[in-house]
């Protein structure tokens, strides 16, 4: 299974709604992960399932999507936001991740 | 607290080979699959196997099948990524992650902070 995100990377402003696209080559349900990760630092999960949010992870960030698209909608950019996101897919045999896509400051 | 703690950096030369530690500690360690991560410099992430710690089965990525071995030592919660033959392209950092609750199909909810590992003659 390959996971392919889009963009690569974009550039925002604090208080921008931010969008990413996440595309499965074939059916995945919703076993969809997004993570952020910050520059030397370990990757954080946000998103399971494709929707759920993980505990403290803010609101502004949702995730939407089942069979082969899904987004993650990053609402009101803060500063804090600024890193790189992956999707994921998980499954009983194998995890794939998307290339990452790298959210700068414009 | 709730963590993965991994071990330090490491610089090998071509053709070593190197065994990272992960220990987990604040939850019960055999509960939760491992898995390990690979993060070449600049670039994605990309799994490399994992394991069940209660029973120590293990499976690989087809892409790192061979040329890693992933075992657990339950009686002191530590997982570890040994590696052989190193190259100069297993320049990387190396993350060890504990899947989101009890099932291998399952994201990652716990991190380890990273282990360098810097291959170089």
């Amino acid at each position: 299974i390959q996971m392919t995100q889009s963009p690569s990377a974009l550039s925002a402003s604090v208080g921008d709604t931010v969008t990413i696209a996440c595309r499965a080559s074939e059916n995945i349900i919703n076993w969809l992960a997004w993570y952020q990760q910050k520059p030397g630092k370990a990757p954080k999960l946000l998103i399971f399932d494709a929707s759920n949010l993980m505990s403290g992870v803010p609101s502004r960030f949702s995730g939407s999507g089942s069979g082969t698209d899904f987004t993650l909608t990053i609402t009101s950019l803060q500063p804090d936001d600024f890193a790189t996101y992956y999707c994921q897919f998980y499954s009983a045999y194998l995890w794939a991740f998307g290339q990452g896509t790298k959210v700068e400051i414009k | 607290e709730v963590q993965l703690m991994q071990s330090g950096a490491e610089v090998k030369k071509p053709g070593d080979s190197l065994k990272i530690s992960c220990k987990g500690s604040g939850y019960t360690f055999t509960s939760n699959w491992l898995t390990w991560v690979r993060q070449l410099p600049g670039k994605g992430l990309e799994w490399m196997g994992k394991i069940d710690p209660s029973d120590s089965y293990t499976d690989y990525s087809p892409s790192f099948e061979g040329h890693v071995t992933i075992s657990v030592d339950k009686s002191i919660s530590t997982a570890y990524l040994q590696l052989s033959s190193l190259k100069e392209s297993d320049t990387a950092m190396y993350f060890c992650v504990r899947h989101f609750g009890e099932y291998s199909s399952s994201s990652g909810d716990l991190w380890g902070q990273g282990t360098l590992v810097i291959v170089s003659s």
